[in-house]
């Protein structure tokens, strides 16, 4: 079974600057999640997706963070425009279902570096 | 705010010995709760996980404990091995959407020979 896809792996970017990162989930996962991982920390949810409703997105900062899953499927998560503190590891994972105790699968990260 | 945190930030352990990786959370409403393996340049991985309604719960060479009482969860790796080496990250489910869930801050967990 394909995991989480997402690409790119690596993008350094200037202040300012606009940058966009792409997630192919699982393939009949309903559930999609951005996290942000800044080093040293845990994960932080930035937006929860079921099929392409918004399930959640409090913590998403929407003055430069937007994301969107068209036809339920893909995810695209666009920072415009990046601050240095946006550095960090954005990781998208996948779920079957809703639901309490359906098992996350994560992505391998797209690392971006704010210069 | 409330939080998931950990006591310890790097744990060193001896090859073949036990691990034990804590985990306190402050949360009282929190129901469900998971273990996560993170190695270098990966995406977090699914170790274990356990509902409130339960103590103990097994998995392959994997214990998780939960004492409801003092708010602390707790990762037993048996026999750790050097493929054990990773950052371990507790989190809980928020409580008000499923698989929203709050991240600790990880233990670096490092094998030595």
């Amino acid at each position: 079974e394909a995991g989480v896809a997402q690409s790119p792996r690596y993008k350094i970017i200037e202040k300012r600057q606009s940058v966009a990162f792409w997630c192919n989930p699982i393939s009949g996962h309903a559930t999609l999640y951005w996290y942000q991982q800044i080093l040293g920390q845990g994960p932080k949810l930035l937006i929860q997706f079921q099929n392409n409703g918004v399930v959640d997105d409090s913590q998403l900062p929407k003055d430069r963070f937007s994301a969107e899953r068209l036809k339920g499927v893909d995810s695209t998560l666009k920072i415009q425009p990046a601050k240095l503190e946006d550095s960090a590891v954005y990781l998208c994972a996948s779920s079957l279902v809703y639901s309490l105790n359906t098992e996350a699968f994560f992505g391998q990260g797209t690392r971006l570096t704010v210069v | 705010g409330e939080s998931v945190g950990l006591h310890l930030p790097t744990l060193s352990v001896q090859e073949g010995d036990n691990s034990i990786i804590n985990c306190a959370y402050s949360n009282s409403a929190s129901d469900y709760f998971i273990w996560y393996k993170q190695e270098s340049g990966k995406g977090p991985q699914f170790i274990i996980d356990i509902r409130s309604n339960m103590d103990k719960r097994q998995g392959q060479r994997v214990t998780v404990l939960l004492n409801k009482t003092v708010k602390h969860l707790s990762l037993q790796i048996a026999a750790t091995q050097p493929g054990d080496s990773a950052v371990y990250f507790c989190a809980e489910n928020m409580g008000d959407s499923w698989g929203k869930l709050q991240f600790g801050a990880g233990t670096q967990v490092v094998v030595t020979p």
